[in-house]
């Protein structure tokens, strides 16, 4: 299994509070992924990175930002957390990007109340 | 809008059955991967298909990619109770390097022994 974990795995807590969620690897992947996945959407890609503090956004971005300051970890943060961010949040990771191989992670399983 | 629709979107059958699974767009891809996921879990690659016709086995799984790279489907042969699970199509853009998935919104596959 590729070394990935996520922190924490769940979570509760209230609307308009900051919440960080943080993606581990130990594989020294160049690229990383934030999705969340909901009932009737599948998965939906956030941000991602591909490299060092190059980072860009995916289809549904709005509310959400990304740092990596180091290659092993890629923190998502909800500035102000609201109800529709209820979701499971997966992180992915690739060696070479395009048509590579992404390796998920555990998830974390977030409810905002 | 779905770039990718799978069907059925739920499917419940009897061990010893076989089932196929559906994934169509309008749109062409470079290449088109196979996912399945187990409950508390994240995805677990299964194929990628990149050449239009292509025919991938899995034991007794069969992965086929549409002539004109719009297209796939997933044939279960004798499907078990092991092949539980939730399977979802992703696809990557012609030409991306970045890696960026586009995922269906999954078929939820039950086998009842």
């Amino acid at each position: 299994d590729a070394g990935i974990t996520q922190s924490p795995r769940h979570k509760v807590t209230e609307t308009g509070t900051p919440v960080t969620l943080r993606c581990h690897q130990t594989e020294n992947h160049r690229y990383m992924y934030w999705y969340r996945q909901d009932p009737g959407h599948g998965l939906r890609l956030i941000h991602y990175s591909y490299g060092v503090k190059d980072t860009d956004k995916g289809e549904v971005s709005d509310g959400y930002s990304v740092s990596r300051s180091k290659t092993e970890d890629f923190l998502l943060t909800l500035e102000s957390a609201t109800s529709s961010q209820t979701s499971v949040y997966f992180c992915a990771i690739s060696k070479a990007g395009g048509t590579d191989t992404q390796y998920f992670g555990p998830g974390t399983r977030l409810t905002v109340l | 809008t779905q770039l990718l629709e799978q069907s059925p979107q739920f499917l419940s059958i009897q061990e010893g059955e076989n089932l196929t699974v559906y994934c169509n767009s309008s749109s062409v891809f470079s290449s088109l991967q196979w996912y399945r996921q187990e409950p508390g879990e994240g995805p677990v690659l299964l194929v990628t298909v990149v050449t239009g016709g292509e025919v991938k086995k899995l034991k007794r799984l069969t992965f086929q990619f549409g002539d004109a790279r719009k297209d796939s489907s997933l044939h279960i042969t004798a499907a078990q109770p092991g092949d539980t699970g939730l399977y979802l199509c992703a696809a990557t853009d012609r030409g991306s390097t970045l890696g960026r998935l586009y995922f269906g919104r999954g078929t939820q596959l039950t086998v009842w022994p």
